[in-house]
This record gives C-alpha cells, structure tokens and sequence, in this order.
C-alpha cells in the first residue's frame, strides 16, 4: 500500500521566518510526487518532481526530490501571512494515476 | 491553466436523500476523474476512480452501492451519494488529469455535504 508521511503536523512561525517541509514517502510505481496548498477549498497545485536533484522555484517557494532517500521537502523563505495553510504532498502512481495523499502540515505565519 | 467545476459548492440534506455531485473538467477532456473525501482536519482520501464509459474502480472499503459513480462523457462526471446520512457529512473534491498532460492533476471547488 502506498503511503505518504508528512512532518511537522503543524508549525507556527513568524513572518520572515524560512520553514522547510518534509514528506517521506513509499510507493510501488512511483510516477511523480506533488506538493499542494489548501487553504479553505480545494488544493492548489505548486509543484510536480519527477526527478532527483532538481529543484523548482517559484517566487519563494522551492523543492526538491530525493527519489533515493525517497523523500522530498519544500522550502518557503521570507514567509508571509497569506503563506497561512495546509500543504499537501502527494505521489503519483503509475497505476491509473492515482495519488496518495500524506495528512499535510498545517503552517501558521503570525505578523 | 485547465479548470476543473463542481456543482453545487455547498449542499444541506436531509438523513435519507440522496445528493448527486457534478465534477465537470471545462477546457479538457478526462477519460478518468478522481473522487475525494476529506474530513475537518484530515487529508484528501481517495474513494474512486471514475472511466469514461465503463464503471468506476473503488478503493477499499468505500461502498460501491452507496456512493454511485457515472462517467457520462469526456467532461463529467458525477457521484451520487445515497440514502446519505449524518456521518456522510464531508468536504467532497473531484479532480480530473489533463489527457495527454503532464500528469498533473487539477482539483475542483469541492462541494461541502452536511447531512442533517
């Protein structure tokens, strides 16, 4: 069975504050793994990793893969209120497409 | 970027009705389309997969009969939750992947359930 395990559950930061996310994963066809944001609807793409080694950016936020360690973490700098939220990871079976959600980090940016 | 609808956002029923959900992708085809379920304060667990012009591949134990799943074209989907009750209450997300995309997939709105 697929699984996706996500660390820290929550995290309450100041603004400014740099976090990094981390989520561990196990699955038997790997086809990609994901990183969402949920705020109070439904999750928001960010990222797709297919590969190791290669980090993606996009404005503040950034991740990487680590497809031996079978890990992937997700780093966000100068953190902002609005970077209020859940973050998901999920990973991408090549069976059907499914995806495995892990249970998210839930981050807190106080002013 | 691709869109992906559902219709309604929000549904209030009573214990007993059923509740049918649209999931519509607006600027792609979806041969196949993922149905949510996520509850306050937990992640998004995967109930079934919907394919274009044949049934559904549900995950263990979620109740085909109870949670009815029809593909009707290219672009919709729809889940129809019977005889709901309370403990049916739920935040309910499709998503659909871009056929011949990335893989990457785009989520709808989602439709909140409170089953009374």
């Amino acid at each position: 069975e697929d699984k996706v395990v996500q660390s820290p559950l929550s995290l309450v930061v100041h603004e400014g504050d740099t976090v990094t996310l981390n989520c561990s994963y196990e699955v038997t066809n790997f086809r990609s793994l994901l990183w969402y944001k949920q705020e109070k609807k439904a999750p928001t793409f960010l990222f797709m990793l297919t590969s190791s080694g290669i980090e993606k950016k996009s404005g503040r936020l950034s991740s990487i893969l680590d497809k031996k360690e079978l890990f992937s973490i997700l780093n966000i700098t100068a953190t902002q209120t609005g970077d209020s939220a859940v973050y998901l990871c999920a990973v991408e079976n090549t069976n059907a497409g499914k995806s495995t959600f892990g249970d998210g980090t839930t981050l807190t940016v106080k002013p | 970027g691709a869109v992906v609808s559902q219709h309604p956002s929000r549904v209030i029923c009573k214990s007993g009705t059923s509740v049918k959900i649209e999931c519509r992708s607006l600027d792609f085809q979806a041969t196949t389309m993922f149905w949510y379920r996520q509850f306050p304060k937990q992640s998004l667990m995967l109930m079934a997969t919907s394919n274009e012009g044949s049934k559904a591949t549900y995950e263990q134990g979620v109740e085909k009969d109870k949670f009815l799943i029809n593909h009707a074209s290219l672009t919709l989907s729809t889940l129809t939750v019977t005889s709901a009750h309370p403990e049916d209450s739920s935040f309910y997300i499709c998503s659909a992947p871009q056929a011949g995309g990335p893989g990457t997939q785009y989520f709808g709105p989602g439709t909140r359930l409170l089953v009374l």
